[in-house]
């Protein structure tokens, strides 16, 4: 089976732009999650989507929103770009969730915002 | 809420040599304990994950982790350290409760020396 695939894998923008990131889970796997890497702050949690709905939500501003699609791929919308935003950001998928269930990571999507 | 602490935030041991990385986590109830690598600019990798059967829980290459209840602790262990474990490596936690989200560690980075 292939892996979860991120796209694009590099992107710059400048600030006050918006920027759009694309999930595609492993085949069958119904849940997405996305997560933001930053050297200061780690891994944090930004949302997680099951049959296109959020289940659940991290600690970030309206500016950072998500949805999921019939077919289980997810986007990423940032409005409003700013410096710090900067960071790779992962998607995660699994079959369903809760229990056990083994998150599987995708590259990620590296963003730079200048 | 869960919390994850890693003790070390960089590591150094010789080829050939025991590694250990230490993680204590906070969960008001039972958790599910996870243990990911990550080498540069990839995405992560899982490595074992305890979701309360056997307590000694055995991953791959080598690697292997013990959920100890009383320390609150989930210690990742290698024999015998391979210049390919050079990466960083993260623990997680995961309730019930909380769907997929993973809350993570801060990392520990594993330098191998020859």
């Amino acid at each position: 089976k292939a892996g979860v695939t991120q796209t694009p894998r590099y992107l710059i923008k400048t600030r006050g732009q918006q920027v759009t990131l694309s999930c595609s889970p492993i085949s069958g796997h119904r849940s997405v999650s996305w997560y933001q890497q930053t050297p200061g702050q780690g891994l944090q949690f930004l949302f997680e989507y099951f049959s296109e709905t959020q289940r659940n939500k991290g600690n970030f501003p309206g500016r950072f929103s998500g949805r999921q699609f019939s077919n289980s791929r997810s986007e990423m919308n940032v409005s409003t770009l700013e410096l710090g935003d900067s960071a790779l950001y992962l998607c995660a998928s699994s079959p369903s969730v809760g229990g056990g269930e083994t998150q599987y990571f995708g590259p990620g999507t590296r963003l730079l915002v200048l | 809420a869960q919390s994850v602490t890693q003790l070390g935030s960089h590591v150094s041991v010789s080829e050939g040599a025991l590694v250990l990385l230490r993680c204590n986590y906070s969960s008001s109830v039972p958790p599910y304990l996870f243990w990911y690598v990550q080498y540069p600019n990839q995405g992560l990798q899982l490595l074992l994950k305890y979701t309360s059967a056997a307590t000694l829980v055995k991953g791959i290459n080598g690697f292997e982790a013990e959920f100890k209840k009383s320390e609150t602790s989930f210690h990742l262990t290698k024999p015998s350290a391979h210049m390919s474990d050079a990466a960083e490596y993260f623990c997680a936690v995961r309730t019930g409760a909380a769907g997929n989200k993973l809350t993570f560690g801060g990392g520990t980075r594993v330098l191998v020396k020859p």
